[in-house]
């Protein structure tokens, strides 16, 4: 099972900094928190992970709380081409963890 | 430098029949792992090949096979299809060395009749 919650839906306006929100109260303190997004009849893509530290790219930003129980993932300037489902995702290190996917949240990108 | 390629793209079988689907990773990596992914869900692990061997299984049964090659690239093989089995196959490939992110192919949509 995912060791993730996250909301269903959101949306927000093109342009706009999106908030995606993600629970993981159960962590351990070797996993770490991926995020992928995946737009319709699409392999799912990479976006950003982290252990402990906020994480930078160039797609997003990734902001962990502290205690780690939960994580943020801002896309700064919402396009319509980021209408995708987003999974937050808990792995432990090393290439041979598996991806343990839950139902991702639904990002709705408004014109 | 070519992604993670998966062929066919779409593929329609009929109940009880056997399928083969294909994989070429990413180029450098040596680590595949294959997802099944029902409508309206997230995708859900089926098992990894290195160096050929088969490393983890999720809960999938028998049925469902694979096989690398020693290019890296790798099969998967489903017996006695049902219709169940319908769903998009997704490929994705890691270096075993280092926490590198996985790349996805676009998968392969099977669909059962």
């Amino acid at each position: 099972d995912a060791k993730t919650t996250q909301p269903p839906s959101m949306d927000c306006a093109e342009g706009r900094a999106a908030n995606l929100p993600c629970n993981h109260s159960t962590i351990s303190g070797n996993e770490y928190v991926y995020w992928y997004r995946q737009i319709h009849s699409q392999g799912p893509q990479y976006i950003i992970h982290g252990l402990k530290n906020n994480e930078t790219n160039e797609m997003a930003s990734l902001i962990i709380t502290e205690d780690r129980k939960s994580s943020t993932l801002i896309l700064p300037h919402a396009t319509l081409r980021d209408t995708a489902v987003y999974y937050c995702i808990v792995r432990a290190t090393g290439a041979n963890s598996k991806l343990t996917f839950g139902k991702g949240i639904t990002l709705s990108v408004r014109p | 430098d070519a992604g993670v390629t998966q062929s066919p793209t779409h593929l329609i079988k009929t109940r009880g029949q056997q399928v083969t689907l294909r994989c070429s990773p990413k180029s450098g990596h040596d680590t595949v792992s294959w997802y099944q992914q029902a409508l309206g869900q997230g995708p859900q692990f089926i098992f990894q090949y290195y160096e050929e061997e088969e490393r983890q299984r999720g809960n999938f049964p028998d049925r469902f096979s694979g096989h690398q090659f020693p290019n890296y690239s790798s099969e998967l093989n489903v017996n006695a299809l049902l219709l169940g089995d319908s769903a998009l196959y997704l490929c994705a490939s890691t270096k075993n060395r280092g926490n590198t992110e996985a790349f996805f192919g676009q998968g392969t949509r099977l669909t059962v009749v």
